[in-house]
């Protein structure tokens, strides 16, 4: 079946830092990959995707490339700020198969950014 | 902008009470979708519905259930709330062009 695993948190920087949040997934065929965003008493909203094999997207400084060969889609970001404080989901959407729809999460990875 | 607005930010319940989330979506989209959020364990599908009174079970349907009467709205229905339902609760949509789930703010929900 799909799944995604990201690694566990939380993780905390401090300013100007670089981040990465390692994301690797189990599918088959081709799936779609996402990086969620939730800010602090929010609900999640999409940071950036990528469709196919060696995309990258990219959003707010933000970037991840669709890697099949290792099917791993890292999020990493050469700054952060203070206001990117928040949990970060990545998830899949695999349209091979029935339901493709429907999202497959990660656990969550909780990034606190220290001034 | 796509609006997905949940009924309740926070909700307390007593143990045994028959409880009903409500979400509204203003873009038409044929799919929503209720997941449950706890820390450590991520978003988890309840149920989701591709259509008006169609459904299907996600991961944990157990002890909800569901109802889309317009397609503007899907309601989540917990029969007889128990403690271990306390949880974050969200709604999503999905449609459009740019094939993304679109999130409500989410519903704190303790049950008591």
């Amino acid at each position: 079946g799909n799944s995604v695993t990201q690694m566990e948190g939380p993780v905390t920087l401090s300013e100007e830092a670089f981040l990465t949040i390692n994301c690797t997934y189990t599918a088959t065929g081709y799936p779609s990959l996402f990086w969620y965003v939730q800010y602090p008493g929010e609900g999640l909203q999409l940071l950036l995707k990528a469709t196919k094999a060696d995309d990258k997207g990219s959003n707010k400084g933000f970037e991840a490339t669709y890697r099949k060969e290792t099917t791993s889609f890292h999020l990493e970001k050469g700054s952060v700020q203070v206001s990117d404080s928040a949990v970060y989901f990545c998830a899949l959407r695999n349209p091979t198969q029935g339901g493709s729809e429907k999202l497959v999460f990660g656990k969550g990875t909780k990034l606190t950014v220290n001034p | 902008d796509v609006k997905v607005t949940q009924s309740s930010r926070y909700l307390v319940k007593r143990t045994g009470e028959k409880v009903f989330l409500e979400c509204v979506q203003d873009m038409d989209h044929e799919n929503m979708f209720w997941y449950r959020q706890d820390p450590g364990l991520g978003l988890r599908l309840i149920y989701f519905s591709y259509d008006v009174k169609m459904k299907e079970k996600g991961d944990i349907p157990e002890g909800y259930s569901v109802s889309r009467e317009k397609k503007e709205r899907f309601s989540l229905i917990l029969e007889s709330a128990s403690t271990n339902q306390t949880s974050m609760y969200l709604c999503a949509t999905f449609g459009g062009s740019s094939y993304e789930q679109y999130f409500g703010p989410g519903t704190r929900l303790t049950v008591t």
